[in-house]
């Protein structure tokens, strides 16, 4: 069935680094990709989606690129805040399989950034 | 409010007792979904309804499990007999279940259940 993998965590930086948490997935059709970010204390929130290959999703400096080819939708942020400290949720949902918007998650990746 | 909620936000319970989780979906949303989020594993789909009816309940985990909505709004979900391994956030989303298109999900802040 469809799966979602991502880069284990927790992974913590320094504010102003680089962020990359790798995603790939495993889907028989042409799923939406998600990105869901879940912040302390509070519930999971759509952070970006892209619906077809070569799309990238962007919000709050956070972008992801839709890569067929490699299945993988790898999220990245420039210059990472304190602010961004959070859970992450690589996810995708196959709405021509499904008919509905099931949505499959990956483990989840805990990011923390350092003053 | 305008988003989803749930209660309670705390359950502490004993082994063996049963349990009731509430869902309040934003107003408007057709399609809602109960998950499961345990420590150290990922979101687990447990049920979709679309109004009252629910077409997918693959991810209940046994038959001490179910779940219903009434008036196409609230919806309850229930353990029956809870186990520890039942302690988790259960997490509810909703969604404009519009054909056609991918719906975004609005979660809850989840109910997290502890089983003694």
């Amino acid at each position: 069935g469809d799966s979602v993998t991502q880069m284990e965590g927790p992974v913590t930086l320094s504010e102003e680094a680089f962020l990359t948490i790798n995603c790939t997935y495993t889907a028989t059709g042409y799923p939406s990709l998600f990105w869901y970010v879940q912040y302390p204390g509070e519930g999971l929130q759509l952070l970006l989606k892209a619906t077809k290959a070569d799309d990238k999703g962007s919000n709050k400096g956070f972008e992801a690129t839709y890569r067929k080819e490699t299945t993988s939708f790898h999220l990245e942020k420039g210059s990472v805040q304190v602010s961004d400290s959070a859970v992450y949720f690589c996810a995708l949902s196959d709405r021509v399989k499904t008919s509905y918007d099931k949505v499959i998650f990956g483990p989840g990746t805990s990011l923390s950034v350092i003053p | 409010g305008a988003g989803v909620s749930q209660s309670p936000s705390n359950k502490v319970t004993e082994k063996g007792k049963d349990v009731e989780l509430r869902c309040d979906p934003i107003s408007g949303h057709t399609a809602l979904y109960w998950y499961r989020q345990s420590l150290g594993q990922g979101l687990e789909f447990l049920i979709y309804f679309q109004g009252n009816s629910a077409p997918d309940k693959s991810g209940l985990p046994s038959d001490r499990f179910s779940a219903e909505r009434t008036g196409g709004s609230v919806s309850t979900l229930t353990i029956q007999r809870t186990q520890q391994e039942d302690s988790a956030v259960y997490l509810c989303a909703s969604s404009l279940g519009l054909a056609g298109g991918n719906n975004e999900q609005f979660f809850g802040p989840g109910t997290r259940l502890t089983v003694l």
